[in-house]
């Protein structure tokens, strides 16, 4: 079936250093989507990617969209220890309208 | 402020019991809802897409008659986990999105149930 890796699962950071998780899907995405989680909470849309090679940047954040929109990357510059939580990639296919496929996530620890 | 409400946070109840949980969409109307389940440290794992006036649509391996889902209006699903038990435990969390394509999801707080 469609599926969206993400790696790595878990990293731990000094607070400063830089922060990068990568998803690939195994298949032509229409869309991507991440999500950030904080510990006993629920998903936070961050962002959404539509076009091949998108770069979009949200502060210290910078999100990109592969040129064959079967990829993607979140990198965090500088990492705080507000920025600990788990990340979540989420592909929408061209066949599932709306409906999400969530990589494994990866969880972030900054040590200040 | 929060879009999408659900209720309860928090369940704790008796094995065999069921229970509803609700799902609002707040400030839209919501034509779909997704119902997810997550255990700890892990991901979102989908169970069902909820439509508004039709049959849900259920996930490879969810059973529809042990979670039952009802999405009577344009703002309300609910989830009904029927007779409880402890390896149902897990923290469920809906979420909605707005009519248009390519439209990102707005989570719920999630309920957190625990099955004695």
């Amino acid at each position: 079936g469609q599926q969206v890796m993400q790696i790595p699962q878990y990293q731990h950071v000094q607070e400063g250093e830089d922060f990068t998780t990568y998803c690939n899907s195994s298949t032509t995405l229409s869309n991507i989507q991440w999500y950030k989680q904080r510990p006993g909470g629920h998903p936070v849309f961050l962002i959404q990617l539509v076009k091949s090679g998108e770069v979009k940047k949200q502060k210290r954040l910078t999100f990109q969209f592969g040129e064959a929109k079967k990829n993607s990357s979140l990198h965090i510059t500088a990492t705080q220890t507000t920025d600990v939580g788990t990340y979540f990639c989420a592909g929408v296919t061209p066949s599932n309208t709306g409906k999400l496929i969530f990589g494994q996530g990866t969880t972030l620890q900054v040590k200040p | 402020g929060a879009v999408v409400s659900q209720h309860p946070s928090w369940v704790i109840c008796k094995s065999g019991t069921s229970v509803k949980i609700e799902c609002r969409s707040l400030d839209f109307q919501a034509t779909t809802m997704f119902w997810y389940r997550q255990f700890p440290k892990q991901s979102l794992m989908l169970m069902a897409t909820s439509n508004e006036g039709s049959k849900a649509t259920y996930e490879q391996g969810v059973e529809k008659d042990k979670f039952l889902i009802n999405h009577a209006s344009l703002t309300l699903s609910t989830l009904t986990v029927t007779s409880a038990h402890p390896e149902d435990s897990s923290f469920y969390i809906c979420s909605a999105t707005r009519p248009l394509s390519n439209q990102p999801q707005h989570f719920g707080d999630g309920t957190r149930l625990s099955i004695l």
